[in-house]
């Protein structure tokens, strides 16, 4: 079975401080892939980052940067001097194809991020 | 871009009573996908579809049903509705082929808010 873990429920910051959301994925299938959402207080879930298991290299974008590490099967996401504009409760998520062959996805419970000004 | 439109965006039931929540994409997708929110749990998979005329189970499929009789629509129904459905329903639909770098993101509707009393 898959599983996604993201042990912070609650992260709260100040304006301008650096950030590490933790992802911690579970599977036994070699190809997989991994993602990442924000779901800011408006509501809609708006995709960041997508990385399939053979691809291991970091990449940084702006302010957002992601950690993939298969050795310790985690796929963090740091924001560097964070905004308000930041706040907003981000996914994990893990997608393995199913028994039927079908691509089936596994979200983690968020953790919430509070950027104070 | 319409992308994926979910209606209603409101809704309040009586306990017992039936409604469809409708979902739509005009993006081509071939996988579609229903999701309950609820606080402090994360995502949720009720059902997903994998082309019209495919349906499968996700993780917490009772008391609801599905249809894709079309690649852009994909309702979803709760035929007698009790207050543990209480959540926040989100549609999403992507692209996924079985070969190469098959699994890509979820595009997400902003979801439906229903409250069973």
């Amino acid at each position: 079975a898959q599983k996604v873990t993201q042990a912070q429920t609650e992260i709260s910051v100040v304006e301008k401080e650096d950030v590490t959301l933790d992802c911690v994925y579970e599977t036994r299938d070699t190809t997989y892939y991994l993602f990442w959402y924000k779901q800011p207080p408006s509501g809609e879930l708006v995709f960041l980052i997508r990385r399939n298991s053979f691809d291991e290299q970091n990449e940084i974008s702006g302010r957002y940067s992601w950690n993939f590490q298969k050795s310790t099967s985690s796929f963090n996401f740091t924001i560097t001097a964070s905004q308000v504009v930041d706040s907003a409760v981000y996914f994990c998520a893990l997608s393995v194809r199913g028994p039927g062959g079908s691509y089936i996805p596994t979200f983690g419970r968020g953790t919430s991020l509070i950027v104070h000004p | 871009n319409a992308g994926v439109t979910q209606t209603p965006k409101f809704r309040i039931l009586k306990i017992g009573q039936s409604m469809t929540l409708q979902c739509a994409q005009d993006m081509n997708h071939n996988y579609m996908y229903w999701y309950r929110q609820d606080p402090g749990m994360g995502l949720k998979l009720i059902y997903y579809s994998v082309g019209a005329g495919i349906t499968d189970k996700g993780e917490v499929p009772n008391g609801y049903n599905v249809s894709r009789s079309t690649t852009e629509d994909f309702p979803l129904r709760l035929e007698l509705a009790a207050p543990s459905q209480t959540s926040v329903y989100f549609c999403a639909s992507s692209y996924s082929i079985a070969t190469g770098d098959g699994n890509q993101p979820q595009h997400f509707g902003d979801g439906t808010r229903l409250s069973i009393l």
